[in-house]
């Protein structure tokens, strides 16, 4: 399996556009997690999904995040409008629910807004 | 205080040392803990996962719980650059309750 596989792996815009970070989940796996990393607020979850339904979004900043899970192979994670505090990197992970904490990263994607 | 605590380093040791990484945490109640190793630009993979107290093993890593302290520990034995990266501990309650990850320690093995 290729892993967790997520798209683009870097990405600058400028403050106020939309940006939409993309993510395919391993094959098989049930649960869906996306996360943002930072300097100084280190590896946060955002947000995550069982078997395409959002479960906890507790994660969410605000109201310019959000989150889809259209089938098992796909979910999106939209800032609009996006804010340089959004400049960050986003990983995806997922995992089975059998062992839903042993959770497989993608390589994350880089987001700069300037 | 913070749930999860962790030096953030960075931490220099030669080649061939055993290296101590640790965390400290605030929640009695977490009973998962795991170690995650992250390269430069990659995405965390999972090192070691333990469940309660006492320790394991698997090759040149040894992964550490002390619940009465609420510490736990990574040991890399004959350290090898390769093994220079970020670490981050991670704990939670239960299984299906979300993971709380430290801030990582970053560490440079020294050839």
């Amino acid at each position: 399996d290729a892993g967790v596989i997520q798209s683009p792996r870097h990405e600058v815009t400028e403050m106020g556009q939309e940006v939409t970070l993309r993510c395919k989940p391993i094959s098989g796996h049930d649960y869906l997690f996306w996360y943002r990393q930072t300097m100084m607020r280190g590896l946060e979850l955002l947000i995550y999904f069982n078997n395409n339904v959002p479960i906890d979004d507790s994660g969410m900043p605000e109201d310019r995040f959000s989150a889809k899970m259209p089938n098992a192979s796909f979910s999106t994670l939209k800032i609009q409008p996006s804010e340089p505090r959004d400049s960050a990197v986003y990983f995806c992970a997922s995992s089975l629910g059998s062992s839903k904490n042993i959770q497989y990263f993608g390589a994350g994607t880089r987001l700069s807004v300037l | 205080q913070k749930e999860v605590e962790q030096d953030p380093g960075p931490l220099s040791v030669p080649e061939g040392a055993i290296v101590s990484l640790n965390c400290t945490y605030s929640n009695s109640a977490f009973q998962y803990f795991m170690w995650y190793r992250q390269y430069s630009r990659k995405g965390p993979e999972l090192l070691m996962y333990t469940y309660s107290s006492g320790n394991k093993e698997d090759g040149r890593f040894t992964a550490q719980v002390d619940k009465s302290s609420k510490y736990i520990s990574l040991f890399i034995r004959d350290s090898q650059p390769s093994d220079s990266a970020t670490y981050l501990c991670a704990m939670s309650a239960n299984r299906d309750d979300k993971i709380i990850f430290g801030k990582g320690t970053r560490l440079h093995i020294l050839p």
